[in-house]
């Protein structure tokens, strides 16, 4: 059972604005600046869009962002593409020197 | 451009052993800590196991005992021995090149499927 939760699923239509949190307890977002989140097509492995709870590598656009609030963490997806369709994942680094992941969130465009 | 091949999946039966290798390019491969990331059919991604570039490991508690996690840096390879498998293991594993040290997974391979069935 993962220690991160995260909504099962969230919808949105084309070109509207979704976010989805992912809550976790002190010990881990709380206390971390380490916060990824992940996107994953079916059948494809999961690609970095956000780490360091805010920051985007290079090549994923502007329309996602990150953010942190106490122990709590937040993807938003603007301006939502059909492309966006997919599973999207949060994780931590823990007090415990270890990762941790959220059990993914499905969104549907 | 990061590349992260991963081989060595395959079936076995409860209680056997596999060994994973990721063949890793496109970095300085001694400079970064690796790690293995897995995700059972139809469920999410679980954390295994992390080495540093300097040899520094940490397990799931899942694995910790049964699986261990090494690399070669003068073949750019990342490894891990699976022991005492359970049925619980099957799942694709993933070869994840991190950013920092058990911060970020960076870079992913496309995964190799282990299968532990009797």
């Amino acid at each position: 059972q993962s220690a991160l939760t995260q909504p099962a699923s969230v919808s949105g239509s084309p070109g509207q604005s979704i976010t989805i949190s992912c809550t976790g307890a002190y010990s881990d977002i709380g206390d971390s600046m380490y916060v990824s989140w992940f996107q994953q097509h079916p059948g494809k492995a999961p690609k970095l869009l956000i780490y360091e709870i805010g920051l985007r590598p290079s090549g994923v656009p502007d329309r996602f962002s990150g953010s942190k609030s106490g122990a709590t963490a937040s993807l938003t997806i603007s301006g939502l593409r059909a492309e966006d369709e997919a599973d999207y994942y949060c994780s931590s680094y823990t007090s415990r020197a270890t990762l941790i992941f959220g059990p993914g969130t499905r969104v549907t465009v | 451009e990061v590349q992260l091949l991963e081989s060595g999946g395959g079936w076995e039966q409860p209680g056997g052993s596999l060994r994973l290798s990721c063949t890793a390019s496109g970095f300085s491969f001694r400079d970064y800590g690796m790690t293995w990331v897995r995700q059972a059919p139809g469920r999410g991604l679980e954390w295994v196991a992390t080495i540093s570039g300097t040899g520094g490991r940490y397990y799931a508690d899942s694995v910790r005992g049964r699986f261990s996690i090494s690399r070669d840096n003068s073949k750019d390879t990342l490894f891990l021995q699976l022991n005492s498998l359970r049925i619980e293991d099957t799942g694709i594993y993933y070869c994840v090149k991190d950013r920092l040290t058990l911060s970020t997974c960076e870079y992913w391979g496309q995964g190799t499927l282990v299968t532990v069935s009797s």
